[in-house]
């Protein structure tokens, strides 16, 4: 399967702070897709980035796709308690996930 | 719609028990996958099918076996149960095709333990 790396497992941060979560892989990706999951829930997509040095934003949520099209972020601008889950990154034809981050968000 | 149903929700089995965990979607998507999740691994990929009669292997298949006869199911088979198949099974699908997207829609999963 395609070996994508995400980083860092864990963040903690104080509400307002920012928050990013970096995906790498060691090959060219198709495409990359992000997806959020709440402390027992499951996990509901967020985004699909497929182009070169693409830049989406949802509301506070900044997503990048490398030039290379071999990393992506994510970027939570002033978190808030409702940001509060693991990212996972995704990637390939078949949908590899990255190991995810978890964001505790600290009133 | 419904969307992704996954049964049961919870279950224990002894090792060696079989069982089968059911998925069924009702978009009419063609692509469905099977993960599960273990602490620290994030989801990993245990089947998928491309379409009815049409199924693959993942990361890891080993222990699982899978079928699609229809497009809207697509069950999982655990064929002599072991402790280290318990964790958190998730089915999802995805439209795929031409200007259908890629979004993958999960259902709620099911909690397996195996003792």
């Amino acid at each position: 399967g395609q070996q994508v790396m995400q980083i860092p497992q864990y963040q903690h941060v104080q509400e307002g702070e920012d928050f990013t979560t970096y995906c790498n892989s060691s090959t060219t990706l198709s495409n990359i897709q992000w997806y959020k999951q709440r402390p027992g829930g499951h996990p509901v997509f967020l985004i699909q980035l497929v182009k070169s040095g693409e830049v989406k934003k949802q509301k506070r949520l900044t997503f990048q796709f490398g030039e290379a099209k071999k990393n992506s972020s994510l970027h939570i601008t002033a978190t808030q308690t409702t940001d509060v889950g693991t990212y996972f990154c995704a990637a390939g034809n078949q949908f590899y996930f990255g190991t995810g981050t978890s964001l505790t968000v600290i009133p | 719609n419904a969307g992704v149903t996954q049964t049961p929700k919870f279950q224990v089995l002894k090792t060696g028990q079989s069982m089968t965990l059911q998925c069924a979607q009702d978009m009419n998507h063609e692509y469905m996958s099977w993960y599960r999740q273990d602490p620290g691994m994030g989801l990993r990929l245990i089947h998928y099918s491309v379409g009815a009669g049409i199924t693959d292997q993942g990361e890891v298949p080993n222990g699982y076996n899978v079928s699609r006869s229809t497009t809207e199911d697509f069950p999982l088979r655990l064929l002599s149960a072991a402790p280290s198949q318990t964790s958190v099974y998730f089915c999802a699908s995805t439209p795929r095709g031409r200007d259908r997207g890629n979004e993958q829609f999960f259902g709620p999963g099911t909690r397996l333990t195996v003792l």
